[in-house]
């Protein structure tokens, strides 16, 4: 079965810098997440998506924004880049008419290094 | 407030032994769902099984069951006969119906399985 797909995999970024991760969610799935999984920690919500449209917002820094285009997939911009951006970014997808018992299937995570 | 404690940081179970990884959670909506994730040392993320605070059966999944205790608010995770690709970090996640469907994560169990 097609799962999410994130690119790129690895980035390595100087800070200051600006870096855009892509998220291509599994096909008919309408909702995209973003999380942020620093070292050690557990996932946290930034943003999402559900038909193309911002859905709700979590601890995402003002210097990221993100969007989701007509086919439904989503890129997460970030500027300015700080050392404490480094971490493990992943996208979800899950079918919002899926109701409470909706399923979030993650991608495998784009890991930002920032030097 | 923790809205998700995972108490056990880390646990060790013997090969082809039960183990039991505990969650508790802590909301005022009467609707929300439980989920639980498999994060191996290479990053991703992966659905395992869920629970609807609705649903009167405890799910199962293969060699996972989940016991909900609804009124002491937890939702333990237990793993059959376990096998050495179990070793991992496990995260219990919660939505609530009032969300627009992120999950909050605890801060995981690392388990370990022993030959």
């Amino acid at each position: 079965a097609a799962g999410v797909i994130q690119s790129p995999r690895h980035l390595i970024k100087e800070k200051r810098e600006t870096a855009t991760l892509k998220c291509y969610p599994i096909p008919r799935h309408d909702t995209v997440y973003w999380y942020q999984q620093g070292p050690g920690q557990d996932p946290q919500f930034l943003i999402s998506f559900y038909e193309k449209m911002q859905s709700d917002k979590g601890s995402i820094p003002d210097r990221f924004s993100a969007q989701q285009f007509s086919d439904y997939h989503s890129e997460l911009n970030m500027s300015s880049l700080e050392l404490g951006d480094s971490a493990l970014y992943f996208c979800a997808s899950s079918d919002r008419l899926a109701g409470l018992g909706e399923t979030q299937y993650f991608g495998p995570g784009t890991r930002l290094l920032v030097l | 407030a923790q809205k998700i404690t995972q108490t056990q940081p880390g646990m060790f179970v013997q090969e082809k032994e039960a183990v039991t990884l505990d969650c508790t959670y802590d909301t005022s909506d009467p609707s929300y769902g439980l989920f639980w994730y498999k994060q191996p040392s290479s990053g991703e993320m992966i659905f395992l099984i869920y629970q609807g605070s609705y649903d009167q059966q405890n799910a199962t999944e293969g060699r996972y069951s989940l016991n909900f205790q609804k009124a002491r608010k937890s939702a333990n995770l237990v793993i059959s006969a376990s096998q050495l690709g179990d070793s991992a970090m496990y995260f219990c996640a919660m939505r609530e119906r009032g969300s627009q469907g992120n999950l909050i994560f605890g801060k995981g169990t690392k388990l370990s399985v022993k030959p």
